[in-house]
């Protein structure tokens, strides 16, 4: 079993419509990124949280450390949210991630 | 702020070769971690340096090695080719936040083909 799990591994929707993506991990962890990868490989970092909720624009980002287990939510999705999106869990200096979710967006 | 650098951004070597990739990270940024992206592994660690020294390292052979210069930029090298290590290599620079945690601002990558 992979220490970080996503659900959906593909996700295809309409736009506006609200999105989550699910990350699971197996151990505690020190913080947990969510990144975005577009087509071409460049990788920009979206969320970085321990605890709580996070908010920018239309991402919302949540993880409950108890249940080793973080959302991440796009409300009123547009064709250019059409991404991979990658959680990865944080330790020691390094991060381990998840296997991705490609989410495209149809106008 | 210029963001991370990475050269070349496409290289083509040969089985048996070796390969130098180069990182230029965030100025003031100490921390420079390197990994390795395949379709069929996905994303994974290959190591952090800090200081020029080597913190952590993931689950690759001694033929992936690294270091970090004085001014930050750091470089990894690959020798003895192989055609699975036909990747994209990315670099992420930080701060290095006491507390633990702390975000990564990626370079473009370098897109490796060995033939």
């Amino acid at each position: 079993k992979n220490e970080v799990e996503q659900s959906p591994q593909n996700l295809t929707a309409q736009e506006g419509e609200f999105i989550t993506i699910n990350c699971s991990y197996s151990v505690g962890i020190s913080a947990l990124h969510w990144l975005q990868q577009h087509p071409g490989g460049g990788i920009v970092s979206l969320f970085m949280l321990s605890s709580g909720k996070k908010k920018h624009g239309r991402l919302i980002a949540t993880i409950n450390i108890q249940e080793k287990h973080s959302s991440l939510h796009i409300t009123a999705s547009h064709p250019r949210d059409s991404a991979v999106y990658i959680c990865a869990k944080q330790g020691a200096q390094k991060l381990v991630f998840g296997q991705g979710t490609r989410l495209t967006i149809n106008p | 702020k210029a963001g991370v650098t990475q050269t070349p951004r496409y290289l083509i070597k040969t089985r048996g070769q070796q390969v130098t990739l180069s990182c230029s990270p965030i100025s003031g940024h100490r921390s420079v971690s390197w990994y390795q992206q395949t379709p069929g592994q996905g994303l994974q660690f290959l190591f952090e340096y800090f200081s020029e020294t080597q913190r952590n390292k993931g689950n690759f052979p001694g033929r992936f090695s690294g270091r970090q210069f004085s001014n930050s930029r750091s470089e990894m090298n690959v020798s003895t080719l192989e055609l699975g290590d036909s990747a994209l290599y990315l670099c992420a620079s930080s701060l290095d936040v006491t507390g633990g945690y702390y975000e990564q601002y990626f370079g473009p990558g370098t897109r490796l083909t060995v033939t």
